[in-house]
């Protein structure tokens, strides 16, 4: 089945510094690719997506590309501020097994804490 | 334009009982999606349903049933709870089946089972 691996966190840096989130993926089918943030007490919010293999999604900074050859979708940000301290979710949807009807297949998430 | 709302924020129950989480989709959205997030897991897919129906369902067993009103809104309902089902509980609008279109999450329920 579907699945997705994620770097074990908590992930700690200081404010400014580059970061970078893995994340893998198995797959039966063309998968689109996501990453949600879930900020403290809060629902998961939509950072990013990429629904074909060398797309790059971005937004607030930060960015993925979806990598077939490496089933890879790592999320990057160049500079990071305190604001950004949430838990980073990857995430799939298996286009071929199921569309939107099997739902996303989650990893575990990355807990990511910005230091002053 | 409202978001999604789940009511209640946190519950109680007790091992054997039966509860009942409600979902209020975002304005214009059609299609509703439940998911279970465990301590320190990322969340599973339940079901989802679309216009009253349901429309896909994850590994999770029969006691795990739903319902979609004609306003779009929806229920999750769970029979005989077990101590594994304390999980926080999300419910995410879209505005059709297909995932791409992109989900608005709640914030949640947090169910405990004694």
């Amino acid at each position: 089945g579907d699945s997705v691996t994620q770097m074990e966190g908590p992930v700690t840096l200081s404010e400014e510094a580059f970061l970078t989130i893995n994340c893998t993926y198995t797959a039966t089918g063309y998968p689109s690719l996501f990453w949600y943030v879930q900020y403290p007490g809060e629902g998961l919010q939509l950072l990013l997506k990429a629904t074909k293999a060398d797309d790059k999604g971005s937004n607030k900074g930060f960015e993925a590309t979806y990598r077939k050859e490496t089933t890879s979708f790592h999320l990057e940000k160049g500079s990071v501020q305190v604001s950004d301290s949430a838990v980073y979710f990857c995430a799939l949807s298996d286009l071929v097994s199921g569309g939107g009807a099997d739902g996303l297949t989650f990893g575990k998430g990355t807990h990511l804490i910005i230091q002053p | 334009e409202t978001g999604v709302t789940q009511s209640p924020t946190h519950l109680i129950k007790t091992r054997g009982q039966q509860v009942t989480l409600r979902c209020s989709s975002q304005s214009g959205h059609n299609t509703v999606s439940w998911y279970q997030q465990a301590l320190g897991q990322g969340p599973q897919f339940i079901f989802q349903y679309y216009r009253e129906e349901e429309n896909g369902r994850g590994n999770f067993p029969p006691r795990f049933s739903g319902l979609q009103f004609p306003n779009y809104s929806s229920e999750l309902n769970v029979n005989a709870l077990e101590l594994d089902d304390s999980a926080l509980y999300l419910c995410a609008s879209s505005l059709g089946r297909e995932i791409n279109y992109g989900y608005t999450f709640g914030s949640g329920t947090r169910l405990t089972v004694v």
